[in-house]
C-alpha cells in the first residue's frame, strides 16, 4: 500500500465548475499536511497548508480528518489556470515529506 | 531574493562519470532536501538535512552523496552515474519542519 494514495485522474472539467480532490495516508503519525500544485515541467509549488480546522484561501479549501487519514482539495469556480498536477504531501517528522503521486486537472474553456 | 537556485538546468553523462549537481538557497533556510521525480514514482527524498554539518538519508540515497558545509548550499553528488539516475532532481528548502518547501526549477539528468 502506498503511503500516500490519491486518484490519478485525469480529471477534465469546464470553466467555472467545482473540483474536489481527496487524498489518504497511512502513517498515522503524520504530523503536518500540504497540497501543491505542479505545472507541467516544472517544479512543485506550495498551494497551502492543511489544518484540522480546515482553511481556506480565496476559492480553494483544504480539510483533514485525521481519524480518516483523510485530506481534501476543493476548487471552486475553477479558472483555466487552474489546470495542473495536485499533489497531497504528507510530513512524517523530522525531513520525510512523502508526496502522492498527483491529480492530473485540465480546465476546458 | 533568488529563492532556491539550481544548476545545472539540463545535464547528459555516460555511464560511470560522476557529477555534482548545485543547491543553493539565499532565504536563510535550516531544512533543504534533494528529491527525485520519475514517471509513476512521484517525488522520492534522496538526501536530507536540519541544518549546516547534518545530514542524513533519505527513501532512495544509493549512488549519492550530500555535504552541508553552509547553510546556503546543499550539493548532491552522484558518485558513478547508472542509467537508473536518469531523472528530474529538485532541491528543495524550508524554515522549519511543518512549513512547506520552496522548490528549485530542477535539473533533468539523461544518464546514456
Amino acid at each position: 500500500r502506498k503511503e500516500v494514495e490519491q486518484d490519478p485522474g485525469p480529471f477534465n472539467v469546464p470553466e467555472g465548475a467545482t473540483v474536489a480532490f481527496n487524498c489518504t495516508y497511512s502513517n498515522s503519525a503524520s504530523q503536518s499536511f500540504f497540497w501543491y500544485r505542479q505545472d507541467c515541467r516544472k517544479e512543485p509549488k506550495l498551494l497551502m497548508s492543511v489544518y484540522s480546522s480546515g482553511n481556506e484561501d480565496g476559492r480553494f479549501t483544504a480539510q483533514l480528518n485525521r481519524a480518516s487519514q483523510y485530506i481534501s482539495l476543493l476548487i471552486r469556480d475553477s479558472k483555466l489556470s487552474d489546470s495542473a498536477t495536485y499533489l497531497c504531501v504528507v510530513s512524517q517528522g523530522a525531513q520525510k515529506l512523502v508526496f502522492g503521486q498527483g491529480t492530473r486537472l485540465t480546465i476546458n474553456p | 531574493n533568488a529563492g532556491v537556485t539550481q544548476t545545472p538546468k539540463f545535464q547528459v553523462l555516460k555511464t560511470g562519470q560522476s557529477m555534482t549537481l548545485q543547491c543553493a538557497q539565499d532565504m536563510n533556510h535550516e531544512y533543504m532536501s534533494w528529491y527525485r521525480q520519475d514517471p509513476g514514482m512521484g517525488l522520492r527524498l534522496i538526501h536530507y538535512s536540519v541544518g549546516a554539518g547534518i545530514t542524513d538519508q533519505g527513501e532512495v540515497p544509493n549512488g549519492y552523496n550530500v555535504s552541508r558545509s553552509t547553510t546556503e548550499d546543499f550539493p548532491l553528488r552522484l558518485l558513478s552515474a547508472a542509467p537508473s539516475q536518469t531523472s528530474v532532481y529538485f532541491c528543495a528548502s524550508s524554515f522549519a519542519r511543518d512549513r512547506g518547501y520552496t522548490f528549485g526549477s530542477g535539473t533533468r539528468l539523461t544518464v546514456v
